[in-house]
């Protein structure tokens, strides 16, 4: 079975501009959480969607959204990228919807904001 | 409070040699207490979860030591070996509400 897919693996964009970053799950898997992971925050819960809906919201400004298709195919957008927002950017898939059900990770997409 | 302490930040541990890892937390309504190891490159990976009706889980050379009276939990790597040397995330959570904390993460170094 294939893992979390996550394109692109890197990208470098400059401040003002917008990004979107892609997750595909673990097939079956309908749940999908996207999490920032930075040297001096760690790791940090954005958002969660299962089946479409968006489930939970983590602490970080409206700039940072996001969507589930019905194929459970995940995109988060950041819109008018600031310099703290280069990070890796995390995918994680569960079968099940609530996150304390075993997540796998993909590989994460590095952004980064010049 | 909705931190998660972890420490310490850097580990060395030479091979063969026990590592720990400690994360301490605040917030009583956490019961779910999950380890993460993260390789260079790489997403994140489940290693070993505990809840807190259990002071202890092992499997294989990792175990979980978990004390709710003092609201802290441990990994311990017995044996440590070359291969183990990557980043090493405890987390918390809460059921009810879906919320997942992590600490800031320990890289873990096994001398050959």
């Amino acid at each position: 079975k294939a893992g979390v897919t996550q394109t692109p693996r890197y990208l470098i964009k400059t401040r003002g501009q917008q990004v979107t970053l892609s997750c595909s799950p673990i097939s079956g898997h309908r749940s999908v959480s996207w999490y920032q992971q930075t040297p001096g925050q760690g790791l940090q819960f954005l958002f969660e969607y299962f089946s479409e809906t968006q489930r939970n919201k983590g602490n970080f400004p409206g700039r940072f959204s996001g969507r589930q298709f019905s194929n459970s195919r995940s995109e988060m957008n950041v819109s008018t990228l600031e310099l703290g927002d280069s990070a890796l950017y995390l995918c994680a898939s569960s079968l099940l919807e609530r996150r304390t059900d075993t997540q796998y990770f993909g590989p994460g997409t590095r952004l980064t904001v010049l | 409070q909705q931190q998660v302490k972890q420490s310490p930040q850097s580990l060395i541990v030479q091979k063969g040699g026990i590592s720990i890892i400690n994360c301490a937390y605040e917030n009583t309504a956490f019961d779910y207490f999950p380890w993460y190891q993260q390789f260079p490159g790489k997403g994140p990976a489940l290693l070993i979860a505990i809840r807190p009706d259990v002071s202890e889980k092992k499997e294989g050379r990792f175990t979980i030591s978990f004390n709710k009276s003092a609201k802290q939990f441990s990994l311990h790597i017995m044996d440590s070996q070359p291969g183990d040397s990557a980043t090493y995330f405890c987390a918390a959570s809460n059921l009810g509400d879906d919320k997942i904390i992590f600490g800031k993460g320990t890289r873990l170094h096994i001398l050959p």
